[in-house]
Formats: C-alpha cells, structure tokens, sequence
C-alpha cells in the first residue's frame, strides 16, 4: 500500500536559513506526490506537486522539492525562511489507481526572528 | 482566486444528533471529496464523489454518513448519528476533469466538537 513518512514532527529554523522538510515515500508503482501547506485557520493549500516529470519540482514562494526514486524520497526545501513560512506541511501521495490522498503526519515549520 | 469555501467553521452537537456539514466547491470543479483530521492524527480520506454518485469510499465512511449535492453549487456531508469519536476537522476538497492535474483544492475545513 502507498504510504508517506515525515521525518520530522517539528522543525525550528531561524528567519533567512535554508528550510528542509524530509519525507519518505512508499509505493509499489510510480506515485504523485505532493506537498501541501496549512496555515492556522486555513485550508490546505497545494505548494507543489510531482507528477512523473522533471525530478527537481518548483512550488509557490520559493519552495521547491526533488524526487529521488533511488531514495523513495521527496523532501521539501528552501533557502531563505521567511516568518511567513511557519505552518503545517504535509506531504502526500496518491493512492493506486485511484485519486484519493494519503497523508502524512505533518511537520510543524517554526521560524524564529 | 475562486476557492473552496465550508459552513460553518465550528459545529458543537451532541451525541446522538444529526449534523450536516456544507462545502461550496470550485465552480467548474466536478470531483468532490471529504477528508477528515482527528486531533493529533492524519488527514483521512472519507469518501469521493463524481457524476452525482460515490466513486469510492473509505472503512471510515459507514452507514452513518451520506453525501449528497442537493443543487448545482452545495456538496454535503450528513452523519446521522454523531459519536463522540467523530469529533474532528473535516475539509472538502475538489478538482476539475481532464487534464488539469491530480491535485486537489481544499478548503477551510469545519470543526466538529461532539459532546
């Protein structure tokens, strides 16, 4: 079954470092992957998503992320944190021949002044 | 930006009780989903929707839940009888056909308190 792990519950980091969310996948055929972003009192909002083409996947507000079949790994990065950046972020997969979103648990961004 | 809009954003009931959740989808969006998020745990998928029927469901999703889209706007989800471990934050998600990609638009979530 396809399946998605975060690495990380919490990440600190410091406003103008360089963020980096790890996530794992599982999947026995080729996936889409996504990341998502929940500010407080918001919906999820879709930051990027992997669809079988480029690797190397360009999102909103600088985010980015890269597929690494040899890896099973899809982590999340930044170069410069802004405080606007602090949220939720969930990385997620579909399901196999289907289109429902399988979840991770989340990794909860915080970005210190 | 059109978005996914729900009502209401917080729903306290008490056991035992009907409740009906509403989501307002994206306007050319033809799939529909709801998800739901107990405190603490994932994001579930509960049930997908598509051509006025249900397309696929998850374990999750029993004879105590229903959806429906009552017009061409509204997309609702219905618990018939609500349990205290039904208390959770559920969103509504849509996407639109074709080509447009497997991502779908989620929106604000409601969150159900049962007592």
């Amino acid at each position: 079954a396809q399946s998605v792990t975060q690495l990380d519950s919490h990440v600190s980091v410091s406003e103008g470092t360089p963020v980096l969310l790890r996530c794992n996948y599982s999947s026995s055929y080729s996936p889409s992957l996504f990341w998502y972003v929940q500010h407080p009192n918001k919906g999820l909002q879709l930051l990027l998503k992997y669809t079988s083409a480029a690797t190397l996947v360009k999102g909103i507000n600088g985010f980015e992320a890269e597929f690494k079949k040899s890896e099973t790994s899809f982590h999340l990065t930044k170069p410069s944190a802004h405080m606007s950046d602090a949220a939720e972020y969930f990385c997620v997969v579909t399901g196999y021949n289907t289109d429902k979103l399988i979840f991770g648990t989340g990794t909860r961004l915080q970005v210190f002044p | 930006e059109p978005e996914v809009t729900q009502t209401p954003s917080h729903q306290v009931t008490q056991m035992g009780q009907e409740v009906i959740l509403r989501c307002v989808p994206i306007s050319n969006h033809l799939y529909f989903y709801w998800y739901r998020q107990i405190l603490g745990q994932k994001v579930e998928f509960l049930v997908s929707f598509y051509n006025n029927e249900i397309s696929e469901k998850s374990e999750i999703f029993d004879d105590q839940f229903s959806v429906e889209r009552p017009d061409g706007s509204n997309f609702t989800l219905k618990i018939r009888s609500t349990k205290l471990e039904d208390s959770a934050m559920y969103f509504c998600a849509s996407r639109p056909t074709g080509t447009g990609g497997t991502e779908q638009y989620f929106g604000p979530g409601t969150r159900l308190t049962v007592t």
